[in-house]
């Protein structure tokens, strides 16, 4: 099953926050984060585990609820730089990596 | 290492064609995977590789797609007969292997368009 991201699209001014939420109605083992800017891959952005652990890196960090099946990205602080679509990819109850199933993403504009 | 590379970056056929991609994955990664991605769409899994072992194909792939990794470095797709409806970006990731999830890395992609 897809996971739901919400929301669809938001736009911010430099300096606001964002949050992006990833739903799943299956019992999730990891989350994956990737960030796309138009026309280049997915860059890789950080991973959760199951275990409810919370990751950051710069002013990026995410949460992972296993009970809610539901991870949450937080971008504080926004800049230029975050503009771009960010997919969560998730992770079955098999351990290791399996294939990762992808939301429809969320397009985040940062305007100055 | 640079990262996970693929070719051509682009590749424009007519419908009916056969068309071959390859993929070049990080050195050190011994899992292999196959994502196609449209416009507005995240990617959607097509197949993974283990080493030389394909171990799961997507139920969305048709029998016109296969895919190998003869020695488990590189890897091709190919498309038999393209069709309009093949037209999109295929991605190929790498990653590590084991009993924890590791980040899978993507490569550039292959822009496909079926005239």
């Amino acid at each position: 099953q897809q996971p739901v991201q919400s929301p669809q699209a938001v736009i911010l001014r430099e300096g606001e926050d964002a949050v992006i939420n990833c739903s799943s109605s299956k019992a999730l083992y990891s989350v994956h984060w990737y960030r796309q800017k138009h026309g280049e891959a997915p860059v890789f952005l950080m991973i959760l585990l199951k275990g409810g652990e919370q990751k950051g890196h710069d002013k990026i960090s995410a949460s992972f609820n296993e009970k809610k099946q539901q991870s949450s990205l937080y971008l504080t602080a926004s800049q230029l730089s975050y503009s771009g679509t960010y997919f969560c990819g998730t992770g079955g109850m098999r351990s290791g990596n399996t294939p990762l199933v992808f939301g429809k993403g969320t397009r985040l504009s940062v305007i100055a | 290492d640079t990262g996970v590379s693929q070719d051509p970056r682009h590749k424009i056929t007519k419908r009916g064609q056969n068309v071959t991609f390859r993929c070049d994955p990080i050195s050190e990664h011994n899992r292999l995977y196959w994502y196609r991605q449209t416009l507005g769409q995240g990617p959607e899994f097509l197949t993974y590789f283990q080493n030389e072992a394909q171990l799961e194909k997507s139920r969305l792939l048709s029998d016109r797609f296969s895919a190998e990794r003869p020695k488990g470095s590189f890897s091709t797709l190919e498309i038999q007969r393209t069709e309009q409806g093949d037209s999109a970006m295929y991605l190929c990731a790498s990653s590590m292997a084991g009993p924890s999830s590791y980040e899978q890395y993507f490569g550039p992609g292959t822009r496909l368009t079926v005239t």
